[in-house]
């Protein structure tokens, strides 16, 4: 079964609007770590943010905010006031012991 | 630091042959994994090792060897090449996956592989 969803193969946001990136996840464990890493078309994973399962509040990082909704296994990746430069593949990872990954939703920031 | 390297970049096999992939950290961490990355796919892990001389295999293990004889390399063999294993491999590593810490991982550059 598949431990980390990601239903959106593709997405569009136009320049300075925001953009929520789904990701669902699967896990009997407790203890966990979820983790967003972007990468642009050069090919390099660059990483963005983590949420830890025991963690009262949602992660920011800058323009990037996690929003953890524990009992739904959610955990969507919010880019608020979108750049052309955040155009890439995401990725949303879950880390329980091993580090397994979905398969990415492309984000194209249109000017 | 040089962080996480690979060697080679691109590599080009014919079906059959056997080849090491190099990966080598030098932020003296516990964590290292291969995945590859096909189109649609994401990343797949192939093999993972809590420390030296520990590994253990990921979600696609089979036609890949792997041996963590110290904390800096994990290298990943490929036993004999198939048309299968053209992918794109990223080692990545990073300081522990115990509970309750960020320890984000860090990837290296990537190697494009073909098998012809």
């Amino acid at each position: 079964a598949q431990k980390i969803t990601q239903t959106q193969p593709g997405m569009f946001v136009q320049e300075k609007e925001a953009v929520t990136l789904d990701c669902t996840y699967d896990t009997s464990d407790p203890s966990y770590g979820l983790f967003w890493y972007k990468q642009p078309s050069s090919g390099e994973m660059i990483f963005l943010i983590y949420q830890g399962s025991y963690d009262q509040q949602n992660a920011t990082e800058g323009r990037y905010s996690l929003n953890f909704q524990k009992a739904r296994k959610s955990a969507n990746l919010v880019i608020s006031a979108s750049q052309l430069g955040d155009s890439a593949m995401y990725f949303c990872a879950m880390r329980e012991g091993q580090v397994t990954f979905g398969t990415g939703t492309k984000l194209q920031v249109i000017p | 630091n040089a962080g996480v390297t690979q060697t080679p970049k691109f590599q080009v096999l014919k079906t059959g042959q056997s080849m090491t992939l190099q990966c080598a950290q030098d932020m003296n961490h516990e964590y290292m994994s291969w995945y590859r990355q096909d189109p649609g796919m994401g990343l797949r892990l192939i093999h993972y090792s809590v420390g030296a001389g520990i590994t253990d295999q990921g979600e696609v293990p089979n036609g890949y060897n792997v041996s963590r004889s110290t904390t800096e390399d994990f290298p990943l063999r490929l036993l004999s090449a198939a048309p299968s294993q053209t992918s794109v491999y990223f080692c990545a590593s990073s300081y522990s996956t115990a509970a309750g810490g960020r320890y984000e991982q860090y990837f290296g550059p990537g190697t494009r592989l073909t098998v012809t």
